[in-house]
């Protein structure tokens, strides 16, 4: 099993760029997830899912898109991206015995 | 609103040591609790988790303590090596939202050899 997999690594983009970061897992889990990780800010939630077809927001939402039509994929989709976008991403699967991380996506913006 | 805060930001310790991070929650709704670990340019690791309905939770050298009635709780690393140097963070979740962990700000721990 690779669990999580995210795809790029590293990424800069310009200022109104849009891209999407990839996130697959193939533990067949329900609930996946999307967070960006800032310093000294801990880990905020982006956008979930609890199944395939359907998505919620989570702490911090504006900017992203998410849409999952598989249980495997939950790719994110910036629109256009920003400065204030410059962070490390990182998409989780889980079940009941726990949340399980990707590897990140350093995003840098300029 | 910072639903889970987390301290120290930073810690340091001698090898052989106890590490002791804190954190408290507010909402009552939450009813899982885990910990993670996380090495520069690595993802988090779920270390150990607790649910509320028990003070203690043991793993090896690492233990969780839960405080019901004041909304903390804690990890304890026991006999620390420079190996667990890392980021350590806090999470907490109510049961029925699978996939939305609310993470406390961190502590970066540094074990001195």
């Amino acid at each position: 099993n690779a669990g999580v997999t995210q795809t790029p690594k590293f990424q800069v983009l310009k200022t109104g760029q849009s891209m999407t970061l990839q996130c697959a897992q193939d533990m067949n889990h329900e609930y996946m997830s999307w967070y960006r990780q800032d310093p000294g800010m801990g880990l905020r939630l982006i956008h979930y899912s609890v199944g395939a077809g359907i998505t919620d927001q989570g702490e911090v939402p504006n900017g992203y898109n998410v849409s999952r039509s598989t249980t495997e994929d939950f790719p994110l989709r910036l629109l256009s991206a920003a400065p204030s976008q410059t962070s490390v991403y990182f998409c989780a699967s889980s079940d009941r015995a726990g949340q399980f991380f990707g590897p990140g996506t350093r995003l840098t913006v300029l | 609103q910072q639903q889970v805060k987390q301290s120290p930001q930073s810690l340091i310790v001698q090898k052989g040591g106890i590490s002791i991070i804190n954190c408290a929650y507010e909402n009552t709704a939450f009813d899982y609790f885990p910990w993670y670990q996380q090495f520069p340019g690595k993802g988090p690791a779920l270390l150990i988790a607790i649910r509320p309905d028990v003070s203690e939770k043991k793993e090896g050298r690492f233990t969780i303590s839960f405080n019901k009635s004041a909304k903390q709780f804690s990890l304890h690393i026991m006999d620390s090596q420079p190996g667990d140097s890392a980021t350590y963070f806090c999470a907490a979740r109510r049961g029925n939202q699978g996939g939305k962990l609310i993470f406390g700000q961190g502590t970066e721990l540094s074990v001195k050899p």
